[in-house]
């Protein structure tokens, strides 16, 4: 069984600082691997997708990349921002299903 | 992307009654799914709502407590019935594009909370 883990569980990072958010997940035999935020109550917004024959996707501020063989992901946000402040799931994709992991709380201070 | 309109969007209801939840794509897709949110805690698959059949539960969900209606390739409900505090949870519809590289969209989410 899939099981996704990510860490930290939650961050607090000053106005303009670089930061880096993981995900790791156990069974490597992967369809993809999406990168989520969610707002507090809300819906989700996806970010980034990866598929499993990628290394890496970009999109504006954000570089997720993907490590297959050693079962792992990370989220890179430059420059961040107050409206950076998230909760930031990891999600990886088999044959019909997704598994997320926990999510990283980011806080970012002005 | 795809646009998910699901409402309502938040409910307070009473133990032992149902509610039900309305999910709504604005283009034709072969799979919607179900999730759960419980508070604190990331996204539990439900049951995967498949058009002209019925939905495949996962384990842990049954039909009884949860029924879901397909009644077309746009739209989808999910029931939760016979409510208890426990139910209390942001429940969550999604679909994939499987046109456009798997990639998942939700909906924004409906917060129940359960008295």
């Amino acid at each position: 069984k899939q099981e996704v883990t990510q860490i930290p569980a939650a961050l607090s990072v000053p106005e303009g600082e670089n930061l880096v958010l993981n995900c790791s997940f156990t069974d490597s035999a992967i369809y993809n691997l999406q990168w989520f935020r969610q707002d507090p109550g809300k819906g989700l917004t996806s970010l980034l997708l990866i598929q499993s024959s990628q290394r890496e996707q970009t999109s504006g501020r954000l570089n997720a990349s993907l490590d297959k063989s050693s079962g792992r992901s990370t989220l890179y946000i430059a420059a961040s921002q107050p409206g950076d402040s998230a909760t930031y799931l990891c999600a990886v994709g088999g044959w019909n299903q997704l598994t997320f992991g926990k999510g990283t709380k980011l806080s970012v201070i002005p | 992307s795809a646009v998910i309109s699901q409402k309502p969007s938040r409910d307070i209801c009473q133990r032992g009654t149902s509610l039900t939840i309305q999910c709504q794509v604005d283009s034709q897709v072969t799979m919607m799914f179900w999730y759960r949110q419980q508070p604190g805690q990331s996204l539990t698959l439900i049951a995967t709502a498949n058009q002209g059949s019925e939905a495949t539960y996962e384990s842990g969900f049954v039909i009884d407590k949860f029924p879901i209606s397909r009644p077309n390739l746009t739209f989808s409900t999910l029931t939760v019935s016979n409510m208890s505090p426990e139910d209390s949870s942001i429940y969550l519809c999604s679909v994939v594009r499987t046109e456009i590289n798997t990639e998942a969209f939700f909906g924004q989410g409906t917060r129940l909370t359960v008295v």
